[in-house]
């Protein structure tokens, strides 16, 4: 089993439309995430940390369930700015490096 | 500086030839991390470095991979007689610690994309 995972997509949604994406990860131990977005040929941008229960900021919201050990990230009224992939990532412990998921990918069609 | 320089920015090369490639952290990062991201794959680590030393080297694909940092700052990644394989795109990260508090949140570089031919 892969340490984060998540569904590549790609997810087509219709501008404002809501759209949700799950993220599992393996290692317990993991305390902090992370959501990073990265466009086409582009380096990943921090979009959001998650350090306890959630985080909102604007139209995006994440939670973490440790019980499942998953964590999710809800974009509220799509843009077609939104269009991207969406990276997960777990710093396993606190060994400094990071464990991103493969990516899902994100089209808001007009 | 402002954010996490590479350089160069697109290497060209020819397979059985070294490469270096360059990262200048962000100003007062004391962690520097390098990744390799394939055609459609996800970010794969390859090393990090706090300060000068690499406590975590697990990700080095092969011992033709080195990566140095001198200074607490700027980091080279070395590739030795490179094979097609060692095609990607290099990215570099710094952060101003290895925490799991909000101190390891990692700012990227642009990258590196090499291309060996």
């Amino acid at each position: 089993r892969k340490e984060v995972e998540q569904d590549p997509g790609p997810f087509n949604v219709p501008e404002g439309a809501t759209v949700a994406f799950n993220c599992t990860y393996s290692n317990s131990a993991s305390q902090s995430f992370f959501w990073y977005r990265q466009d086409c040929r582009k380096e990943p941008k921090l979009l959001m940390s998650v350090y306890s229960s959630g985080n909102e900021d604007g139209r995006f919201t994440a939670q973490l369930n440790r019980a499942s050990q998953y964590i999710s990230l809800l974009i509220r009224d799509s843009k077609l700015s939104d269009s991207a992939t969406y990276l997960c990532v777990s710093p396993p412990g606190n060994t400094g490096k990071l464990i991103f998921g493969q990516g899902t990918t994100l089209q808001v069609k007009p | 500086g402002a954010g996490v320089s590479q350089s160069p920015s697109n290497k060209v090369t020819e397979k059985g030839k070294d490469v270096e490639l360059r990262c200048d952290p962000i100003s007062g990062h004391t962690a520097l991390y390098w990744y390799r991201q394939s055609l459609g794959q996800g970010l794969e680590f390859l090393i990090y470095f706090q300060g000068n030393s690499a406590p975590d080297k697990s990700g080095l694909p092969s011992d033709r991979f080195s990566a140095e940092r001198t200074g607490g700052s700027v980091s080279t990644l070395t590739i030795q007689r490179t094979q097609q394989e060692d095609s990607a795109v290099y990215l570099c990260a710094s952060s101003q610690g290895t925490s799991g508090s909000r101190g390891n949140i990692q700012y990227f570089g642009a990258g590196t994309r090499l291309s060996v031919l």
